[in-house]
């Protein structure tokens, strides 16, 4: 299995700061990188496939980026609604696809 | 806009199985992967398996020997079965579709399952 590690597993910030979440993975997984966003109660969302794509209707504050082994979501000028808990996950080796364990941000 | 909905029953004993189907609405079965995710309350996601609409089926290895993914492309439905189940079963279960991107781009609501006699 292709392991997962996300840091921080928690954040404060405050609304208009920029804030990055890390995500390692244990094995080369090219670009194949997704990540979700998931708040209290809720579905997750996709927010940003392959690395940097971003999904249709997502906001463009939302940013990602890496290759190989390290990636990193980014979110430029939070915004109230941006406060949940993001989750990254490989779709580079099946079986299992696999997500990190989440980093939960919360307002400051 | 493609919809997913499950259904099933909200509660399971020990020992027995868990049978829950996806509905999905708004676009048409065939050509994609169609999952089956789990999150235990206050947990992380993980991953159960996928069908595919020729009926070909992929499991994570953790859940192989339990697991069971069907579809149905003439109702638009798939299924997933799991058995044996313990109170480490209890989770929301979502039906989820990999599309093109190979993401999870559309999910179900969500329902949750709990173990217990």
């Amino acid at each position: 299995d292709i392991q997962m590690t996300q840091s921080p597993s928690s954040l404060s910030a405050s609304v208009g700061d920029r804030v990055t979440i890390t995500c390692r993975t244990s094995h080369i997984i090219s670009r194949y990188l997704n990540w979700y966003q998931q708040k209290p109660g809720e579905v997750p969302k996709l927010l940003i496939y392959d690395t940097s794509k971003l999904q249709s209707g997502v906001p463009s504050r939302f940013s990602g980026s890496g290759s190989g082994t390290d990636f990193t979501l980014t979110i430029s000028g939070l915004q109230p609604e941006d406060f949940a808990t993001y989750y990254c996950q490989q779709s580079y080796s099946v079986p299992p696809y696999t997500f990190g364990q989440g980093t939960k941000l919360d307002i400051k | 806009q493609v919809q997913l909905q499950e259904s099933g029953p909200g509660l399971v004993k020990p020992s027995e199985t868990l049978s829950l189907t996806c509905t999905v609405s708004g676009g048409s079965i065939s050509n994609y992967y169609w999952n089956w995710i789990r999150q235990p309350p206050g947990k992380g996601l993980e991953w159960i398996g996928y069908v595919y609409n020729s009926g070909s089926t992929i499991y994570s290895p953790s859940l192989k020997s339990r697991v069971a993914i069907s579809v149905d492309t003439s109702t638009n439905q798939f299924s997933l079965n799991l058995s044996s189940v313990t109170a480490a079963d209890t989770a929301v279960y979502y039906c989820a579709r990999r599309g093109r991107t190979n993401a999870f781009d559309f999910w179900g609501q969500g329902t949750m399952v709990t173990v217990s006699s």
